[in-house]
């Protein structure tokens, strides 16, 4: 199992520009998740997911928009970037009810914006 | 709103020291705990967890963490540290019933540096 996968692993984008990274589990959990991770800051959640074709707002969500069309994936889309969303962001994936609370997560994505 | 606090932010030791890394959270209901470990370039891993019965947990890489309920805390323990252990640690608590059991809460984390 490659478990979760991020792609793409870096990306530098000019001030307006748009991208999509894309997350995918292999363990069919139904839960995923987008972090970012800035120095000093822990990891913050933006954006949820409970569910294939469910999403829910994080407490960072301004500025991103997310889809979960096929319960593998789930796609975070800048729709106009900016220097402040300059981060590393990370997937995760859990599985609830069954005792493995814990969330599994992908390598990564570096992304700077100038 | 509930919260989870990491007194250490950055923390130096010599091999061979122990460790001891604070956590506390801020809910009296029934949580579940995890300590992970991102290490320099990683992605984050779970050290370990616990959910129920003996409130000492023991994970990977000889790391132990004591859940303490009377003090809100779950402070993770390892006797002597190897230059390997260089990395940062987050502590997240799942709330039961506090309308966000789907998420976990994180700490900011500790950033433990382990000079040879």
């Amino acid at each position: 199992n490659a478990g979760v996968t991020q792609t793409p692993k870096f990306r530098v984008l000019k001030t307006g520009q748009s991208m999509t990274l894309l997350c995918a589990q292999d363990m069919n959990h139904e839960y995923m998740y987008w972090y970012r991770q800035d120095p000093g800051m822990g990891l913050r959640l933006i954006h949820y997911s409970v569910g294939e074709g469910t999403t829910a707002k994080g407490e960072v969500p301004d500025g991103y928009n997310v889809s979960r069309l096929k319960k593998q994936n789930f796609l975070l889309g800048l729709e106009s970037a900016a220097p402040s969303q300059t981060s590393v962001y990370f997937c995760a994936s859990s599985q609830w009810g069954t005792g493995t609370y814990e969330q599994y997560f992908g390598p990564g994505t570096r992304l700077t914006v100038t | 709103a509930q919260s989870v606090s990491q007194h250490n932010h950055h923390v130096i030791l010599s091999e061979a020291a122990s460790l001891e890394l604070g956590c506390n959270y801020s809910y009296g209901g029934t949580v579940n705990l995890f300590w992970y470990v991102q290490y320099p370039g990683q992605h984050l891993q779970l050290l370990l967890k616990y959910f129920s019965g003996d409130p000492l947990v023991k994970g990977i890489k000889g790391f132990e963490a004591e859940f303490i309920k009377s003090k809100f805390s779950f402070n993770l323990r390892k006797p002597s540290v190897q230059w390997s252990d260089t990395a940062e640690y987050f502590c997240a608590v799942n709330a039961y019933n506090a309308g966000n059991n789907r998420k976990l809460i994180w700490g900011l984390g500790t950033s433990l540096a382990v000079n040879p």
